[in-house]
């Protein structure tokens, strides 16, 4: 079936760290991909998404590329705040009418002053 | 977006019982969704709640242990049935506008302590 792998955590960095955290999905045909993020005691928000290959989702800051050729949507970040802590998670969508969101085990990141 | 709430935001209950676990969205919307997260896990979809008819569970999920209710396109009921400690997780409830738009959005979850 499908599965998505994400890098495991936990990932602790220091502030304006640069941020990478890795995913690559199984690449059953074209899945639209999502990047969620929880922030400690909140529920999952949305962060970014991509619906095609070469896609660039964009937001707060982050970004992630969807690379067709790779299977991967990379999260990455230039300069880390201690308000990025949280966990993230990535999420291919396999389409169809359900809820096929497949979510990655999430990695918990930590920024440090 | 939607505004999504849920109630309880937490619970702690005795071996046996039975907790709903209720989910009211601000606008109408096609698809609304349960997920599950046991503690230091990612996120399991349940069932997908259908508006005027039964739910469709996913693998390893059962309407006897987790029915779920949809009366109308802005609510939805998850009840987590004769309760054990294994099912001690944040319940999640999402929704998504229309079927094929892939993007979810996710209440604030309720976090089910079991004992």
């Amino acid at each position: 079936g499908n599965s998505v792998t994400q890098m495991e955590g936990p990932v602790t960095l220091s502030e304006e760290a640069f941020l990478t955290i890795n995913c690559t999905y199984t690449a059953t045909g074209y899945p639209s991909l999502f990047w969620y993020v929880q922030y400690p005691g909140e529920g999952l928000q949305l962060l970014l998404k991509a619906t095609k290959a070469d896609d660039k989702g964009s937001n707060k800051g982050f970004e992630a590329t969807y690379r067709k050729e790779t299977t991967s949507f990379h999260l990455e970040k230039g300069s880390v705040q201690v308000s990025d802590s949280a966990v993230y998670f990535c999420a291919p969508y396999y389409g169809g009418s359900q809820g096929n969101l497949i979510f990655g085990k999430g990695t918990k990141l930590s920024v440090k002053p | 977006s939607a505004v999504i709430s849920q109630k309880p935001s937490r619970d702690i209950c005795q071996r046996g019982t039975s907790l709903t676990i209720q989910c009211q969205v601000d606008s109408q919307v096609t698809m609304m969704f349960w997920y599950r997260q046991q503690p230091g896990q990612s996120l399991t979809l349940i069932a997908t709640a259908n508006q005027g008819s039964e739910a469709t569970y996913e693998s390893g999920f059962v309407i006897d242990k987790f029915p779920i209710s949809r009366p109308n396109l802005t609510f939805s009921t998850l009840t987590v049935s004769n309760m054990s400690p294994e099912d001690s997780s944040i319940y999640l409830c999402s929704v998504g506008r229309t079927s094929g738009n892939n993007e979810q959005f996710f209440g604030p979850g309720t976090r089910l302590t079991v004992l």
